[in-house]
Parts: structure tokens; sequence; C-alpha cells
């Protein structure tokens, strides 16, 4: 069945350090979409990307779609404490509505 | 308000007992969801109802069996806990338009002696 690979895993990073998260789905998607997950809490939508080779940013994050649809990149310039969490990638299965989420990048910021 | 709200948010329970979990969404969605999320973080999609239909079915053992009276609830009972059914279980829905988002409610934790 479709899968879908994050990497790393794990990454710790000082404050003020970059950080990227990869997102690989064995199958082209129509569209991926990225959450966060706070220690504690529940996934949260941060965007939907759609268009082969899309780039969007939301102040600090910077999301990119592969040009064949297959992978995505979310990355953060300077992180803060506040980023802290796992980052989920997710893309639809088959069918609409089957979202699969990738395996998930859990980040620790050293302050 | 909360959207998508869970009760209970904890539970302890012996191997063998059966338990449910209830969730309510009040964002007027079609489209509600079971994920199990396990130790490692990993979110697995289990169910998904459509207007009350069943649309989602993954292999989740029979003993999983989630019931939809409207298209705003989706409970999820379990029959016979395992050890291994330890998880914390999400309950979400699904935007409609372009996004089609998922909003997740807080989560249930389920632990199993």
């Amino acid at each position: 069945g479709q899968q879908v690979m994050q990497i790393p895993q794990y990454q710790h990073v000082q404050e003020g350090e970059d950080f990227t998260t990869y997102c690989n789905s064995s199958t082209t998607l129509s569209n991926i979409q990225w959450y966060k997950q706070r220690p504690g809490g529940h996934p949260v939508f941060l965007i939907q990307l759609v268009k082969s080779g899309e780039v969007k940013k939301q102040k600090r994050l910077t999301f990119q779609f592969g040009e064949a649809k297959k992978n995505s990149s979310l990355h953060i310039t300077a992180t803060q404490t506040t980023d802290v969490g796992t980052y989920f990638c997710a893309g639809p299965g088959s069918g609409t509505y089957k979202y699969i989420f990738g395996t998930g990048t859990r980040l620790k910021v050293l302050a | 308000d909360t959207a998508v709200s869970q009760t209970p948010k904890y539970l302890v329970t012996q191997m063998g007992n059966d338990k449910s979990i209830k969730c309510e969404q009040n964002l007027g969605h079609d489209t509600m969801y079971w994920y199990k999320q396990d130790s490692k973080k990993f979110l697995k999609i289990m169910f998904s109802y459509n207007n009350k239909e069943l649309i989602i079915n993954e292999t989740v053992p029979n003993r999983f069996s989630p019931k939809s009276p409207d298209k705003a609830h989706l409970n999820l009972h379990i029959n016979s806990l395992e050890l291994g059914d330890s998880a914390v279980y999400f309950c979400a829905s699904r935007g409609g338009g372009n996004t089609g988002e998922l909003f997740f409610g807080e989560g249930s934790r389920l632990t199993v002696l």
C-alpha cells in the first residue's frame, strides 16, 4: 500500500538554527498537507500544497512541493522554542477521503 | 466552543474489558475519522464515515466497531481490549472546499493493563 516516509525521525537543534524535514511518498500525490503536533497535543493543520513545484511561506516556515509531486519539505528558519513538536506531512491515499500521514519528525529546540 | 470534542480524555482499563470513546464535531462537516497514534507517534487511519456511511475501513481487528448515529458524531467501541490497544485515539473531521484540512480532537489516551 501507499507509504509516506519522513526524515529525519528526530532532530535536536540549538535555538536560532535552521531545521528541515523531508517527506517522501511512494505514489504521486494530488496534494500534500502539513500538520504540527505540540507535545501532549493534537495535530493542527498548517498548510496545503497542490501544484507541482509550489512554494509557500508562513513567517519563518517555508513549504515546498516537489516537481514530481511525490515529495515535499518543510524548512524552519531560525528556530524558536515554540517550534518544538512533531511535524507530519499527509497525503491522500486511494480516493479523496483517505489521508495517509507520514512517519513524522520530532523537533526539539535547545535554548 | 471546541470544534471536535472527544470523551473521555483518559481511559485506564484491564485487558478483556470493553470500552467506548465518543466524538462530536460542531463544524457541520460531513466526513469524520478515527486515527490511532502509537508510542512512536505514528498516526494510522482506522475508519472514516461520510454522512453516516462507512467509507474507509483499514485493516483493523473486528473488536473495533465505529458507529455514526448522525454526521456530527462518530463513536468507537472496542471489545475485549488487549495490551496492544494502548494508544492515543484521535477523532477528526474534514473540512470541505479546496483545502479539506483535518480538524483533530484533543485525543483519548487509552491504557490497557
